[in-house]
């Protein structure tokens, strides 16, 4: 069953707290997306990976960080520098050299 | 600053009638144009595509129509259904160096249909 998986589907975070968000995928996609989704907003671009071990910011990247240690993981951390982490995240793929993008389920993050 | 401008924000229509929503960008080097349907509490998923090159594109019920010299495409839903009811994004992509490509996406449209 190919895909990209997110998890947790929810997840609540403390003031100061740092975060991670998992996104795996087993398309053997080579590029992987995050995005922020906010209500009226469309769909943002957080940080974006090409390949292994390299990754670039995206329009938002500011108070996030990611990491690309393989090729199917992409996970996001929301850092405390994030001050309205409240959003809807959700996570692409593409194949390489192409421009359609598979995305995720998503993760529902929420401050307490 | 926007470089997709979508419309309307919100859409209400009858079940068996046409629903149109309409995208504008700015940059020229935009050239693939998806569009992509989301349900509440899901990611998207793609739904038709179209090239600069095609001035329209049909699959099933969805039509995408492009207009490269007015810098807009819309999306036209016929004999829409309840389960047509989600919210719509358009896109547009650019090459943004070797084999990646940036997708700017429009602040959506949320249709409803009644039944």
């Amino acid at each position: 069953d190919g895909g990209i998986t997110q998890s947790p589907k929810y997840l609540f975070r403390k003031e100061g707290q740092n975060v991670t968000l998992s996104c795996e995928q087993n398309l053997n996609h080579d590029a992987m997306y995050w995005y922020r989704q906010d209500p009226g907003q469309g769909l943002r671009l957080i940080y974006y990976s090409q390949i292994v071990n390299d990754f670039q910011k995206g329009d938002i990247a500011e108070g996030y960080s990611v990491s690309r240690e393989k090729k199917e993981s992409f996970p996001l951390t929301v850092t405390s520098a994030q001050k309205n982490p409240t959003a809807f995240y959700l996570c692409a793929s593409s194949n390489f050299g192409q421009e359609t993008q598979y995305f995720g389920p998503g993760t529902r993050l929420l401050v307490l | 600053q926007q470089q997709v401008k979508q419309s309307p924000q919100s859409l209400i229509v009858q079940k068996g009638g046409i629903s149109i929503i309409n995208c504008a960008y700015e940059n020229t080097a935009f050239d693939y144009f998806p569009w992509y349907q989301q349900f509440p509490g899901k990611g998207p998923a793609l739904l038709i595509a179209i090239r600069p090159d095609v001035s329209e594109k049909k699959e099933g019920r969805f039509t995408i129509s492009f207009n490269k010299s007015a810098k807009q495409f819309s999306l036209h839903i016929m004999d829409s259904q309840p389960g047509d009811s989600a919210t719509y994004f358009c896109a547009a992509s650019v090459n943004s160096g070797g084999s990646n490509y940036k997708l700017t996406f429009g602040k959506g449209t949320l249709l409803t249909v009644n039944p």
